[in-house]
């Protein structure tokens, strides 16, 4: 079976980091998303690792620790754009989106 | 604007109304995909086509009907739905057989009365 957790809500501040993590339980795995979804809108990708370690872009990174079953989403220097659902999900091979399982996403707010 | 356009983006249906939803992508892709999104829940795969042809059906009731005229179109023809239906779907598009990026439409928000 599939089971993916993450937190449900965070909130932090602008100007400051944040890490969401996300472990997970799975009959294979081949990688790991991160997309973002702002309320209203399409999730938008960020970011998909499949070897161990830090992956950075701007101001996201994303790490994946295969051995552990476990992810986070680093957000440096918080804006008020930010405050978006991030949804974590895995990919059990390398074959496309059908057998990807998603989380139920956190919900992260960041206040002034 | 992600490349993905879905219509309507919103709409209120009764139990024994007809009404499809749809989905344009002109990206390139080949493979085209619906969810439900519901509040608190994962999003949820409700069907998968690749190169037009139907591979993923995942125990999807028989009052969702996909359709896949070509590779850019993608429907979802609905009726006699049941409140428990209310959500948001997604249709998304990305290449087959990869796992690079998905492209998600904005989606249509359904509300069944």
């Amino acid at each position: 079976g599939q089971n993916i957790d993450q937190p449900t809500e965070m909130t932090a501040t602008e100007g400051a980091i944040v890490q969401i993590n996300c472990t997970y339980q799975t009959s294979g795995f081949n990688g790991l998303f991160w997309y973002q979804q702002h309320a209203g809108e399409a999730p938008t990708f960020l970011s998909y690792n499949v070897l161990d370690g830090l992956e950075e872009k701007g101001r996201f990174s994303s790490f994946l620790s295969r051995s552990k079953g476990y992810s986070y989403l680093l957000l440096k220097e918080l804006q008020m754009k930010d405050s978006a659902s991030y949804l974590c999900a895995v990919s059990p091979d390398s074959g496309g989106y059908q057998k990807v399982t998603f989380g139920t996403g956190t919900k992260l707010q960041v206040i002034p | 604007e992600t490349g993905v356009t879905q219509t309507p983006r919103h709409l209120v249906m009764g139990m024994t109304n007809k009404k499809s939803l749809k989905c344009e992508q002109h990206l390139g892709h080949n493979a085209m995909y619906w969810y439900k999104q519901s509040a608190k829940k994962p999003l949820e795969l409700m069907f998968v086509y690749n190169f037009k042809e139907q591979t993923e059906n995942n125990s999807v009731p028989s009052r969702f009907s996909p359709e896949c005229p070509n590779s850019s179109h993608l429907f979802l023809h609905l009726h006699t739905l049941q409140p428990e239906d209310s959500a948001l779907y997604l249709c998304a598009s990305s290449v087959q057989g990869s796992n690079t990026e998905a492209f998600f439409g904005q989606g249509t928000r359904l509300t069944v009365v």
